[in-house]
Parts: C-alpha cells; structure tokens; sequence
C-alpha cells in the first residue's frame, strides 16, 4: 500500500512571503492530520480533518494559517505571510480510525515524510 | 487542552540494558495514549499503544505501563540494541505529544 505523500520536502522563503504544503493520504484513511514540529520538539496538532470537514483547528494560527480538504482526499496547507518562528517540519498524518462525535482520537497514524519550511 | 510531559530528554544506556522512559499528562478524559519513534530524518512510526482499559501491554522487548489514578505512562525497553537508537514520543490520544526523548544505545 502506497503511504502518505507530501510535497515540497524542502522549502526556503523569506519572512511574510507565501508557501503552500501538498499531502495526500492512504487510500481511503477518512482522517488526516497536520502537525508542526519545530526542532528539538513533538508534533504539535493544527488541525484535523475527517473526510472533508475541520474537526479540530483549535491551535491552527488563523490569522496566517489556512487547510483545505476540499475533496475529502488530499489536502494543503497554507501559510501567508510566514514568520520566523514558522520554521520547522511539516508534517501530515492520516488514519483509517472514523472518529464519532466525542469520542476521543485513537488508532494509528501514518506520517508522510514531512515538509522542512525554513523562513529566513 | 491536554498538555504531556515527558522526562528524561536524553537517556544514554549500554547496549542489552533497559531504557525507561515517562510520561505524564493532565487530561482525565484522554484514554489512548501511543508511543511512536522517529529515527533521524524519517517519518515517526508507531511502537505501541495502550488503552486505558489496560494496565500493561507488551510487544516483544517493549512494554508499555499506564496509571490512570497517576496519570502516567511509562515505555519499558528492554535488552536494548543499537537500532533501538531514536528519538520517542509518547502522546495522550493524538492531539498531544511529549516533547520526546532522545535514546542512544551504546555498544
């Protein structure tokens, strides 16, 4: 089975310039995940989507973030303008697990490789 | 929001001894909580998970240990190789990662 592809793997931008990160998921995983991951840290969520509806954006900086499932299948997200703290791995994630409302997150996620964002 | 803790950021341990890692979290509620390694500049991948139904679970030369009442969780390495050389992350369901810890097995 195919994993999760992501793409650009390496992007270089200046301060509040744009960049936009692709990942499409397993075949079928109805959830998929973006995590930050800045150096030397975990994964911290930004958002979740389940088919092609947000779930949870709770930590997602929407002054200058914004992600879109459109299609329920691949996803992108967006940065405008970047910052130098936005420096780090992007990384999407999808699961086969269909979370029902309240209940909490389980089952295992399949990271893609990541996207390295460096804002100089 | 739920917030993990884990301890130690770095463990150094002789190959064929055990490594120890913990983690704590905050939220009551949470009752899944994964553990995934990432080896350098790949993709993190999941080792073991427990449910909070269950109060240990083991695969092979890892075990994973949970107290609800505490609300800790520990990974338990045992007969450490050098391949087990990687950064692991506990989490409390998914939408919260400790900050990791860095293990290296010395041969």
């Amino acid at each position: 089975e195919a994993g999760v592809a992501q793409s650009p793997r390496y992007k270089i931008i200046e301060k509040r310039q744009s960049v936009a990160f692709w990942c499409n998921p397993i075949s079928g995983h109805a959830t998929l995940y973006w995590y930050q991951q800045i150096l030397g840290q975990g994964p911290k969520l930004l958002i979740q989507f389940q088919n092609n509806g947000v779930v949870d954006d709770s930590q997602l900086p929407k002054d200058r973030f914004s992600a879109e499932r459109l299609k329920g299948v691949d996803s992108t997200l967006k940065i405008q303008p970047a910052k130098l703290e936005d420096s780090a791995v992007y990384l999407c994630a999808s699961s086969s697990k269909f979370q029902f409302l309240g209940q909490s997150n389980t089952g295992e996620l399949f990271f893609g490789e990541g996207s390295r964002l460096t804002v100089l | 929001g739920e917030n993990v803790e884990q301890h130690p950021s770095t463990l150094s341990v002789q190959e064929g001894d055990s490594a120890v890692i913990k983690c704590t979290y905050s939220d009551s509620a949470s009752n899944y909580f994964p553990w995934y390694k990432q080896e350098l500049g790949k993709r993190p991948q999941l080792i073991i998970d427990i449910r909070s139904n269950v109060g240990e679970k083991k695969d092979q030369r890892i075990a994973v240990t949970l107290n609800k009442t505490a609300k800790h969780f520990s990974l338990h390495i045992t007969e450490t190789q050098p391949e087990d050389s990687a950064v692991y992350f506990c989490a409390a369901s998914l939408l919260s990662f400790g900050a990791g810890t860095t293990v290296t097995v010395r041969a």
